[in-house]
């Protein structure tokens, strides 16, 4: 299976920070990589697939970018609403996997 | 509004098997593929496998050949996810999901989720 490592793993981060999250592939996975923004009792929200096209309705600040093994969510302006759990999956070779996580609290 | 309505907790004993129901409104259920994600409590997220609504194939994760089906029924627009042989391992919440970014087409980008089945597996 491949494998998904994002880091950091937790991040605390204040109001118009600039935040980059990375997630790293145990093999080239082209540019099959999505993102989602997770918060607790609730389902994984889609933000970002085929690594950087943004999902309708996603706010801009959020951007993905990437390919082969390394890809990077930056999101440029933090909002207060952006606090939550950020996952990295990857498409490329079924079993589909995902990353461990990275945690956004704000300081 | 789109959605994805899943069907209530439950509880199972070791060696039971569970089935969970998602049933999609308000969108042509035919035109995207249903996925399975599950999330043990306190961690990540699992992909568990996928049907095609149209011919109802599926694909699962290895992890679970043998005990999962995941199967539909298109006059109710349905979805159903079944997994035998349970242990504690397969306490999680289990989530429906539409891959919603193109028409009849497999892309992995899940935009509508249910809100989520729990099963708890205890004796």
């Amino acid at each position: 299976d491949i494998q998904l490592t994002q880091s950091p793993s937790s991040l605390s981060a204040s109001v118009g920070d600039r935040v980059t999250i990375t997630c790293q592939a145990s093999h080239d996975i082209n540019y099959s990589l999505i993102w989602y923004k997770q918060i607790p009792g609730k389902p994984p929200k889609l933000l970002i697939y085929d690594a950087s096209n943004l999902e309708v309705a996603v706010p801009s600040r959020f951007s993905g970018s990437g390919s082969g093994t390394h890809f990077t969510l930056t999101i440029n302006g933090l909002q207060p609403e952006d606090f939550g759990t950020y996952y990295c999956q990857q498409y490329n070779t079924v079993p589909s996997t995902f990353g461990q996580g990275t945690r956004l609290d704000f300081k | 509004q789109i959605r994805l309505l899943q069907s209530g907790a439950d509880i199972k004993n070791p060696g039971a098997s569970m089935k969970v129901s998602c049933k999609a409104s308000e969108y042509t259920f035919t035109g995207y593929y249903i996925h399975w994600v599950r999330q043990a409590p306190g961690q990540g997220l699992e992909w568990m496998g996928w049907i095609n609504p149209v011919s109802g194939d599926t694909e699962y994760s290895q992890k679970f050949q043998g005990r999962v089906t995941v199967t539909m029924d298109m006059s109710i627009t349905t979805v159903y996810l079944e997994l035998s042989r349970l242990t504690s391992d397969d306490t999680a919440i289990y989530y429906c999901a539409r891959d919603g970014v193109e028409w009849q087409r497999l892309r992995w980008a899940l935009d509508v989720w249910g809100r989520g089945t729990t099963v708890t597996v205890s004796s």
